[in-house]
């Protein structure tokens, strides 16, 4: 399995630009997760989706970020408008629904706000 | 509120010594401690979990154990190499409906092998 996908790995945007990334889970796995890590407040669960449907976006910020999942095999993060502290590393995370529930996670966008 | 707190922030070692990573937890229904591995430029990965009915769990090198009562676990890493440094978070997660871990992260230990 080629784990985890997420795109792009890198992301430069001036500020007020609408900014996506996308994530493509391990196939099978039934919950999706996106985390944000910064320096001042680590790893950050911002929302996570169980068979597509999201079920707790408690961790997303402010209305300027939003999440979908289309589909099994597919999800986005959008930031409209970008700010300059959004700059962060996001990660996509997906787990089984069977079994030990472990986190597998993407190797995460960069983006940076400026 | 759930809250986990790691120690120590950075952890310089030589080459073969051995590691010790300790978290706490506050959410006594805490019921799952996995530890992730994160090499720069990359994201987490799994590399060892426990579950709150087993007290230490071994795999080659690394090992996890856990103090329900003090609500602490650690990991250690015996014989380190330059190769076992990254920045090495825990995390505790309580049982959810539906059964999945919203992971709760320590701040990280940033480890450094010295050859």
């Amino acid at each position: 399995d080629a784990g985890v996908i997420q795109s792009p790995r890198h992301e430069v945007t001036e500020m007020g630009q609408e900014v996506t990334l996308r994530c493509k889970p391990i196939s099978g796995h039934d919950y999706l997760f996106w985390y944000r890590q910064t320096m001042m407040r680590g790893l950050e669960l911002l929302i996570y989706f169980n068979n597509n449907v999201p079920i707790d976006d408690s961790g997303m910020p402010e209305d300027r970020f939003s999440a979908k999942m289309p589909n099994a095999s597919f999800s986005t993060l959008k930031i409209q408008p970008s700010e300059p502290r959004d700059s962060a590393v996001y990660f996509c995370a997906s787990s089984p629904s069977r079994g030990e529930h472990e986190q597998y996670f993407g190797p995460g966008t960069r983006l940076t706000v400026t | 509120g759930e809250n986990v707190e790691q120690h120590p922030s950075t952890l310089s070692v030589q080459e073969g010594d051995s590691a010790v990573i300790k978290c706490t937890y506050s959410d006594s229904a805490s019921n799952y401690f996995p530890w992730y591995k994160q090499e720069l430029g990359k994201g987490p990965q799994l590399i060892i979990d426990i579950r709150s009915n087993v007290g230490e769990k071994k795999d080659q090198r690394i090992a996890v154990t856990l103090n329900k009562t003090a609500k602490h676990f650690s990991l250690h890493i015996t014989e380190t190499q330059p190769e076992d440094s990254a920045v090495y978070f825990c995390a505790a997660s309580r049982p959810r409906p539906g059964g999945y871990n919203k992971l709760i992260f320590g701040a990280g230990t940033r480890l450094a092998v010295h050859p």
